[in-house]
């Protein structure tokens, strides 16, 4: 069965530096989405991107962050100079028409 | 504002006692429901999901759900727990014209033998 992939499960950055999240969505499906869940909090929104632009993005996905399809596999998303606020853990999901997202396992992110 | 609640942060029960985990959601219209699990070191698994017509939805494994307008809620229910379902649960809403899923903060469940 098709799942969406994220790479690496986990990474370790100092804060200041710049990191790129890896996912690789199911390969027919046309809208991609990034969400974020900080230890104990809730799963939160960041951007969705269809169509090689971000459709919708929250009030979290500020100028230090931003999202690229670079081929037609990968869907990556970048933190300029990370916080400490940003660790977390990042999901990526993607969809084909219907609404139901699939998610991938996650990319445990750690700022030091 | 729309808004999910899982008043349950936590809950244990024995293998084969029924389950029923509760969901709240706060939507003027009627919303798209969806309840994901999440067990350790896993990505977010859709369980079920509710659009429109009938209101008790199945899912996989053997859970199920119902949405009441009435009460603004979509509790998630299975008859006979298994060691196995132990994980994270999160109730999830997507709203019309917007193409994101609110979450609750999740229900953490535990089985005893």
């Amino acid at each position: 069965e098709p799942e969406v992939t994220q790479t690496p499960s986990h990474q370790v950055t100092q804060m200041g530096q710049e990191v790129i999240l890896r996912c690789v969505p199911i390969s027919n499906h046309l809208y991609f989405y990034w969400y974020r869940q900080i230890l104990g909090q809730k799963v939160e929104f960041l951007v969705s991107f269809y169509n090689n632009e971000i459709s919708e993005k929250s009030e979290i996905f500020d100028d230090q962050f931003s999202v690229e399809r670079p081929d037609g596999s990968n869907f990556t998303l970048k933190i300029r100079s990370t916080k400490l606020e940003d660790s977390a853990m990042y999901f990526c999901a993607s969809r084909v028409l219907s609404t139901e997202q699939y998610f991938g396992p996650g990319t445990r992110l750690t700022v030091t | 504002a729309q808004s999910v609640t899982q008043p349950d942060i936590h809950i244990t029960v024995s293998e084969g006692a029924s389950l029923e985990l509760r969901c709240n959601y706060s939507y003027g219209a009627t919303p798209y429901l969806f309840w994901y699990v999440q067990s350790p070191g896993q990505g977010l698994q859709l369980l079920l999901k509710y659009f429109s017509g009938d209101t008790l939805v199945q899912g996989i494994e053997g859970f199920e759900a119902e949405f009441k307008r009435s009460q603004s809620s979509f509790n998630l229910r299975k008859p006979s727990v298994h060691w196995s379902d132990a994980a994270e649960y999160f109730c999830a809403v997507g709203v019309e014209n917007t193409d994101k899923l609110i979450f609750g903060t999740g229900t953490r469940l535990q089985v005893f033998p």
